[in-house]
């Protein structure tokens, strides 16, 4: 069973407005945490946003948030003010520790292909 | 900054060619990963390594074998390439749970993108 989904394989947003990008994801552990990469085309990787299972407050930054709801084990992204710089894949991952000795191990979801139209 | 650097961002080899993916990182981060990535499959994780010499097998680590002799330095092998290996190889370092950070986040060079003919 896939522990991270992204059920969008590909997403349009016209610049300057917002995009949610879904993120749901399957653990049993009480404390993981999860995490939000933007991939441009150029093939980096770029850390966006991360949440704490136990962090109350939705993280943001900058232009980007997390929209956590624990319960419903989703994470979804929110990009405000779509810009065409945000044209990229975006992938969301999950922090595990299999072995319960601190060893993190980060599980990714099969990505959002995000296109910004002007 | 963090820097990962991997050792070529293209490669191009033959079929039954030993190839060499090497990863070095200049933060002292303990842990080392290498995944796989192709499209529609996000990406997965091949090996990983939480100190020097040791290694772990990741989820798909069937044709691949990695070395960790300095804590900076992760290689990933590929004993005898085959067509199915054709991918982008990306290579991430972070720091143990004790360590500086504690949230997991990896650090990733810039991919090596290997052709296998």
């Amino acid at each position: 069973a896939q522990k991270i989904t992204q059920t969008q394989p590909g997403m349009f947003v016209q610049e300057k407005e917002a995009v949610t990008l879904d993120c749901t994801y399957d653990t049993s552990d009480q404390s993981y945490g999860l995490f939000w990469y933007k991939q441009p085309s150029s093939g980096e990787m770029i850390f966006l946003i991360y949440q704490g299972s136990y962090d109350e407050q939705n993280a943001t930054e900058g232009r980007y948030s997390l929209n956590f709801q624990k319960a419903r084990k989703s994470a979804n992204l929110v990009i405000s003010a779509s810009q065409l710089g945000d044209s990229a894949m975006y992938f969301c991952a999950m922090r595990e520790d299999p072995s319960g000795a601190g060893s993190y191990q980060l599980t990714f979801g099969k990505g959002t292909k995000l296109s910004v139209i002007p | 900054d963090v820097k990962v650097t991997q050792s070529s961002r293209y490669l191009v080899k033959r079929t039954g060619e030993k190839v060499f993916l090497e990863c070095v990182q200049d933060m002292d981060h303990e842990n080392m990963f290498w995944y796989r990535q192709d499209p529609g499959l996000g990406l997965r994780l091949i090996y990983f390594s939480y100190d020097v010499k040791m290694k772990e097998k990741g989820d798909i680590p069937e044709g691949y074998s990695v070395s960790r002799e300095k804590k900076e330095r992760f290689s990933l092998i590929l004993e005898s390439a085959s067509t199915n290996q054709t991918s982008m190889y990306l290579c991430a370092s972070s720091f143990s749970r004790g360590g500086h950070s504690n949230t997991g986040e990896l650090f990733f060079g810039e991919g090596s993108r290997l052709t296998v003919l």
